[in-house]
């Protein structure tokens, strides 16, 4: 049972546009939501969090939306750059949980 | 400290051969993580350790699988048997307590080819 989806499994942008990345969950007692960027051949590394308690998290270029009535969390990177092309998974856990479920992951182009 | 490593970065195997890797955590975490990913999927949750105890393992974890983490520092991932379905990226991650807001910081993994 997936519980975290990302149904999109590929996106492209021009260089200095938004990108947005879309993830929904199905487990109601997430309370963290993390995006991880993954370059090839590299682990995952976190990028930005959210959590249940909040709708919004900023970070520089980067901003996660939380909408928990509809189980479904974006992450916002504007002005997109060419070194944001990569992997962005979407992982989320429960407070009392040991571990993160992840989505399939979508896979960003930003084209020069 | 330089992060999380892994080692070895790539291990091809025939099949029915056990193999192991290795994973030196950021020496402050006391939780200790692995998962595994397969081609087109998101990682998924193998088992963690809190110091040198097993917490919890994932149905994953089948009885050919055993991991360790004998003195709270380094861990060990084995595969015995191991079948072309094992084939995947071994990931170990760590962290502080509870991740909460900040995740884990992974390691590049292990990428284990069953041939």
């Amino acid at each position: 049972d997936q519980q975290v989806k990302q149904n999109s499994p590929s996106l492209s942008v021009q260089e200095g546009r938004i990108s947005i990345l879309n993830c929904d969950y199905t487990n109601s007692m997430f309370d963290y939501f993390l995006w991880y960027k993954k370059y090839p051949a590299e682990g995952p590394t976190f990028l930005i969090s959210i959590s249940s308690i909040k709708d919004k998290n900023e970070d520089g270029r980067f901003t996660v939306f939380l909408n928990k009535s509809a189980k479904h969390l974006s992450l916002h990177i504007v002005p997109s750059q060419p070194g944001d092309s990569a992997v962005y998974f979407c992982a989320a856990s429960a407070w009392t949980g040991n571990q993160f479920y992840f989505g399939t992951g979508t896979s960003l182009t930003v084209i020069p | 400290d330089t992060g999380v490593s892994q080692d070895p970065r790539h291990k091809i195997t025939k099949r029915g051969q056990n193999v192991t890797f290795r994973c030196d955590p950021i020496s402050e975490h006391n939780r200790l993580y692995w998962y595994r990913q397969t081609l087109g999927q998101g990682p998924e949750f193998l088992t963690y350790f809190q110091n040198e105890a097993q917490l919890e393992k994932s149905r994953l974890l089948s009885d050919r699988f055993s991991a360790e983490r004998p003195k709270g520092s380094f861990s060990t991932l084995e595969i015995q048997r191991t079948e072309q379905g094992d084939s995947a990226m071994y990931l170990c991650a760590s962290s502080l307590e509870m991740t909460g807001s900040v995740g884990y910081t992974f390691g590049s993994g292990t990428r284990l080819t069953v041939v």
